[in-house]
């Protein structure tokens, strides 16, 4: 079956110093990857994702970027943190489909930028 | 402008009590509308896929239904175990990569 971790779990950072979430799926190949981010504990944004190794999509212009070194790895990254990037950042995964084709989450990581 | 609204914001029940929940959508041309549930601080987890008006799908308290302008999650005799949040996300056929579009999503708190 498949899996999808993230981690940290939680992290608190100041503004200014840089970030890296990770998240690693198991149990699949060639996946559609996502990263969102959920303020308010409501709507999700979609932020960016990637249908393959070194594919990356922006959805929202802004202070994070993307990257998938790996076939089931992707990470998002920021050089300085500004305060309107805490949120609730989720990863998800989904098979590549010329029909509809459900996303699958992970557990998510809880930034909170002081 | 493809979007998805959510109604109501927050709901709540006494258990035992049914009722719906409501997503509206605008979207050109529709791949699949998705329901998820999410529990406080953790990620959203899958229940339906639906495809065309008139199709239903059912599992355990919950049924969505789905018509050409909006989607319907009935809950059935709700037990406080159902209180979540309830997303909908439409993706639309010319979408790339498979994009969601989520709405606000609603809020069931059941109370025993």
């Amino acid at each position: 079956s498949q899996t999808i971790h993230q981690w940290p779990a939680t992290l608190v950072q100041p503004v200014g110093s840089p970030l890296s979430l990770e998240c690693t799926v198991e149990g699949t190949s060639n996946p559609n990857l996502y990263w969102y981010r959920q303020a308010a504990g409501r709507g999700l944004q979609l932020l960016f994702y990637s249908v393959g190794i070194g594919q990356i999509s922006s959805e929202v212009p802004q202070n994070l970027s993307a990257s998938r070194p790996q076939d089931r790895q992707f990470i998002l990254s920021s050089k300085k943190l500004l305060l309107s990037d805490s949120g609730f950042y989720l990863c998800a995964w989904s098979v590549m489909s010329g029909g509809p084709v459900e996303q699958y989450f992970g557990p998510g990581t809880r930034l909170t930028v002081t | 402008e493809d979007q998805v609204t959510q109604s109501p914001e927050a709901l709540r029940l006494q258990e035992g009590e049914s009722s719906s929940l409501n997503c509206s959508y605008t979207v050109s041309g529709l791949r699949g509308l998705f329901w998820y549930r999410q529990d406080p601080g953790k990620g959203p987890e899958f229940l339906f896929t639906l495809y065309s008006a008139g199709e239903e799908k059912e599992k355990e308290r919950l049924k969505a239904t789905l018509t050409k302008k909006e989607s319907f999650l009935h809950i059935t005799a709700p037990k406080p175990e159902d209180s979540a949040t309830y997303l909908c996300a439409v993706q639309a056929i010319y979408n790339q990569g498979g994009k969601l579009i989520f709405g606000q999503g609603t809020e069931l708190s059941v109370k025993p």
